[in-house]
């Protein structure tokens, strides 16, 4: 059965101290994996998808990064404004094409200033 | 360009009513998907549709929950007998047709409906 492990659960920063968080995955052959950030009271948003290992991407103080066995979303200098719940996602696969996505618990952040 | 459009934003619903949850989709978007999410836990998928069509129900309860897509208009996720436990942030999903577009935009969702039952 496929899962997403996050963590961790919460975390807590400093503004301008910069970290990382880790999503786990077991899937019988990874086709992509998203990064998704959820603010209260809110819809996901949609931040990254990778889809192989090695692969990276950026977006303002976010870099998101992949591995066979997981992926790591860094933050560089976090502002308060970045304080959300972090989620990572795989997608299942129905005859080969992509349905719905499987969510990790996620990581809440919190950026003091 | 509106977004992934759901109503209401806020429900409340005596035990034993009926619960209806709306959800319209991005504009180009064909496909629904239908997720829980139970305070401190993750999002559960429910359902997937497309046009007059169920794809995967496998994460809906088999009583009292329901879903529909049709031709013309919002997709419905409705929940009979409504019980306490059904008390949760419902969101929707859409996305373009499988393997167009995923990887640049991925699934776009709503705000919710947060379902309260008394």
């Amino acid at each position: 059965e496929d899962q997403v492990t996050q963590s961790p659960e919460a975390l807590r920063l400093q503004e301008g101290e910069s970290s990382s968080l880790n999503c786990s995955y077991t899937v019988s052959g990874l086709r992509g994996l998203f990064w998704y950030r959820q603010d209260p009271g809110k819809g996901p948003e949609f931040l990254f998808t990778l889809y192989s290992a090695g692969e990276e991407k950026e977006k303002e103080r976010l870099k998101a990064t992949l591995t066979k066995k997981e992926s790591f979303l860094h933050i560089t200098a976090p502002k308060p404004e970045d304080s959300a719940t972090y989620l990572c996602a795989v997608p299942t696969f129905y005859g080969g094409s992509q349905g719905n996505l499987i969510f990790g618990k996620g990581t809440k952040l919190s950026v003091k200033p | 360009n509106a977004g992934v459009m759901q109503n209401p934003r806020h429900l409340v619903r005596r035990r034993g009513q009926e619960a209806r949850l709306r959800c319209s989709p991005m504009k180009g978007h064909s496909h629904v998907y239908w997720y829980r999410q139970l305070p401190e836990e993750g999002l559960k998928f429910m359902v997937y549709l497309q046009k007059e069509n169920i794809i995967d129900e496998s994460g809906m309860p088999k009583e009292r929950f329901s879903a529909e897509f049709p031709k013309e208009g919002p997709s419905i996720l409705r929940i009979q007998q409504v019980v306490r436990g059904d008390s949760a942030a419902y969101f929707c999903a859409s996305s373009f047709p499988l393997g167009a577009g995923i990887a640049n935009y991925g699934y776009t969702f709503g705000s919710g409906t947060r379902l309260t039952v008394v």
